[in-house]
């Protein structure tokens, strides 16, 4: 079966860390451009960071460069995010999406993570 | 940062009604956007890519046109199942964005 499945959220306080992990199943997974994206429960969405099939390229919104970095493992099929100095604002429900051409046609169901 | 804004940011409608949305980009994005719908608790999904393009699998009722500025999702015949909250994002350019969403109502 074709699946993305998140794990790793929780409940952080604020300045501390936790790695988000997202694996992979029925697909080619280091053919594809990975992302991560956040949403606030009942609030839009925020694109979070990407990174291509071979991990060689990676990009950030702003608010989370230098703080979180993007991994993944294509022996493992896993996607990764190490999120480090956390604040109230990165909390939300955190989507891993597989990216077609700029649009993401697969997500898993999300991992929630609070920082208080 | 391109921002993306849809119009309107709610829209009742009835089972069988035409219902359209819009998307306005703050600069030009090419054809390089998406369509997706969201239902309460549930990841987004998409519907439409490349401005036009429907996704394998969605309904022949959607479908997305438009380029550079200002595009437009249309459901031909509403139907049940497409009570939910539809946003469009752009991939033209890094960060990429999302619109506020819409969320279609039943009247």
């Amino acid at each position: 079966e074709v699946q993305l499945v998140e794990s790793g959220g929780g409940l952080v306080k604020p300045g501390g860390s936790l790695r988000l992990s997202c694996a992979a199943s029925g697909f080619a997974f280091s053919a594809y451009t990975m992302n991560w994206v956040r949403q606030v429960p009942g609030q839009g969405l925020e694109w979070v960071s990407s990174i291509s099939g071979s991990g060689g390229s990676k990009y950030y919104t702003d608010s989370v460069q230098g703080r979180f970095t993007i991994s993944r493992d294509n022996a493992k099929t896993s996607l990764y995010l190490q999120m480090n100095s956390l604040r109230g604002e990165d909390t939300g429900l955190y989507y891993c999406a597989r990216d077609l051409g700029g649009a993401t046609n697969l997500w898993g169901q999300g991992t929630l993570v609070t920082v208080s | 940062d391109i921002q993306m804004t849809q119009s309107p940011s709610s829209v009742s409608a009835s089972v069988g009604d035409r219902v359209t949305i819009t998307c306005r980009a703050s600069q030009d994005v090419g054809s390089w956007l998406a369509w997706f719908q969201q239902k309460p608790g549930k990841a987004p999904e998409l519907l439409i890519f490349a401005a036009s393009s429907l996704q394998s699998g969605v309904p022949s009722r959607f479908s997305g046109s438009g380029s550079g500025t200002d595009f437009t999702l249309t459901i031909s015949s509403l139907q049940p199942e497409d009570f939910a909250t539809y946003f469009c994002q752009q991939a033209n350019s890094f960060p990429w964005t999302f619109g506020q969403g819409t969320k279609v109502e039943i009247k």
